[in-house]
């Protein structure tokens, strides 16, 4: 089946320094990838939609020169998250529709829990 | 603006027990609705999914959901749990006008007593 892999699966770093998070589609291509975060025992939060060769959609409230994304090919996508403070310690998931289908489930990446120190 | 209401928060079953885990949304137009389930330490995987037709709808490990539009409703079933269906459940949708997007409720942890 559609495998969505993230890397890293888990990262610590110190306040003020920069993350970067990739989302690769394994086995399908992905025009569009979703960026979520979860924070503990709390739903999943839609970030940003994420369009292969055109800027991403950021959802109300979300900083977009915060939480850089880029979607340089049809298989990756990478969340950058800049100056990083302890507040944006999270669980970032990643997902994609198999096929670009937007009535396909969302595959999705196993997360990244970010620990900002 | 959609959004998705779970009524429980946290359900304790023993096992054998049924289950029934209420969702509703709000959305006037055509969506599209799911289940994820989240077991400790793992991802989301999809439960099952409702795009049209029969309004009940079979998924993985027995369970079932039923989509009653008048009541802006999809609730989630199994007749008889296990220790193993222990998890988060997340009832999930997607306006067919929205891209794909997914709009999550807010989980229900679902504790099952051996």
């Amino acid at each position: 089946g559609a495998v969505v892999s993230q890397h890293p699966s888990w990262v610590i770093c110190k306040s003020g320094t920069s993350v970067k998070i990739e989302c690769r589609s394994l086995d399908f291509q992905a025009t569009t990838m979703f960026w979520y975060r979860q924070f503990p025992k709390q739903s999943l939060m839609l970030m940003a939609t994420s369009n292969e060769g055109s800027k991403a959609t950021y959802e109300q409230g979300v900083e977009k020169d915060k939480f850089l994304i880029n979607h340089a090919s049809l298989t990756l996508s990478t969340l950058t998250v800049t100056s990083a403070h302890p507040e944006d310690s999270s669980f970032y998931i990643c997902s994609a529709p198999p096929g670009g289908s937007y009535n396909s489930p969302l595959h999705f990446g196993n997360g990244t829990r970010l620990t900002v120190t | 603006a959609q959004s998705v209401s779970q009524h429980n928060h946290h359900v304790i079953l023993s096992e054998a027990a049924s289950l029934e885990l209420g969702c509703n949304y709000s959305y006037g137009g055509t969506v599209n609705l799911f289940w994820y389930v989240q077991y400790p330490g793992q991802h989301l995987q999809l439960l099952l999914k409702y795009f049209s037709g029969d309004p009940l709808v079979k998924g993985i490990k027995g369970f079932e959901a039923e989509f009653i539009k008048s009541k802006f409703s999809f609730n989630l079933r199994k007749p008889s749990v296990q220790w193993s269906d222990t998890a988060e459940y997340f009832c999930a949708v997607n306006a067919n006008n929205q891209g794909g997007k997914l709009i999550f409720g807010q989980g229900t942890e679902l504790s099952v007593k051996p």
